[in-house]
């Protein structure tokens, strides 16, 4: 049974840029959430997906977007890129809306010049 | 605004002596408690969580953890650590049915052989 599945694995842009990531949730898990963790830090709540729809959504800018598929599969998208945004990117998954237990995947290393 | 606190960043521990770290929140509501590791080169794994009932839980690898409402503190302890215990762990709390996880900054244990 294949866990959470992420890509790319390491990506480098410049500031500017556009980037998408992809994340492929635990097998049979519905509900998608995505945290930034910059380096030295806590993962940090970006928004989460149910039922195709964002549900919620932490203290990122709009240039934050996502978008979840019909099969529970889901992108997150970053516009004009900022050297902030260099930080590793994690997708977890649940097996239900209010289902707490999160489901990471290996994350995916955004490199911004 | 809602908060986790690890106290310790870095531990440095011989293998065979006791482990606790320390994870403070600040909420008044209803949450669930989760502790995850990342061992290097790994993604996140959950270790233990508390949803509910005996404060004291028990987790993968000998680890258990202890739920004190009245200090809103969730410690994580280990009577004998090893080796293989190396890694970055990362406290996180959740209002219950936002499935919104909120991370402590995490503390990182090295284990000297």
């Amino acid at each position: 049974d294949a866990g959470v599945t992420q890509s790319p694995t390491h990506l480098i842009k410049t500031r500017g840029q556009q980037v998408t990531l992809r994340c492929s949730p635990k097998s049979g898990h519905d509900t998608v959430s995505w945290y930034q963790q910059a380096l030295g830090q806590g993962p940090q709540f970006i928004f989460q997906y149910y039922e195709e729809e964002e549900r919620q959504r932490g203290n990122f800018p709009d240039r934050f977007s996502g978008h979840q598929f019909p099969n529970y599969s889901s992108e997150l998208n970053v516009n004009a890129l900022l050297l902030g945004d260099s930080a590793l990117y994690l997708c977890a998954s649940s097996l239900a809306w209010g289902e707490e237990t999160q489901y990471f995947g290996p994350g995916t290393r955004l490199l911004v010049l | 605004a809602q908060s986790v606190s690890q106290h310790n960043h870095h531990v440095i521990l011989s293998e065979a002596a006791s482990l606790e770290l320390g994870c403070n929140y600040s909420y008044g509501g209803t949450v669930n408690l989760f502790w995850y590791v990342q061992y290097p080169g790994q993604h996140l794994q959950l270790l233990l969580k508390y949803f509910s009932g005996d404060p004291l839980v028990k987790g993968i690898k000998g680890f258990e953890a202890e739920f004190i409402k009245s200090k809103f503190s969730f410690n994580l302890r280990k009577p004998s650590v090893q080796w293989s215990d190396t890694a970055e762990y990362f406290c996180a709390v959740n209002l219950r049915a936002t499935n919104k996880l909120i991370f402590g900054t995490g503390t990182l244990l090295a284990v000297q052989p």
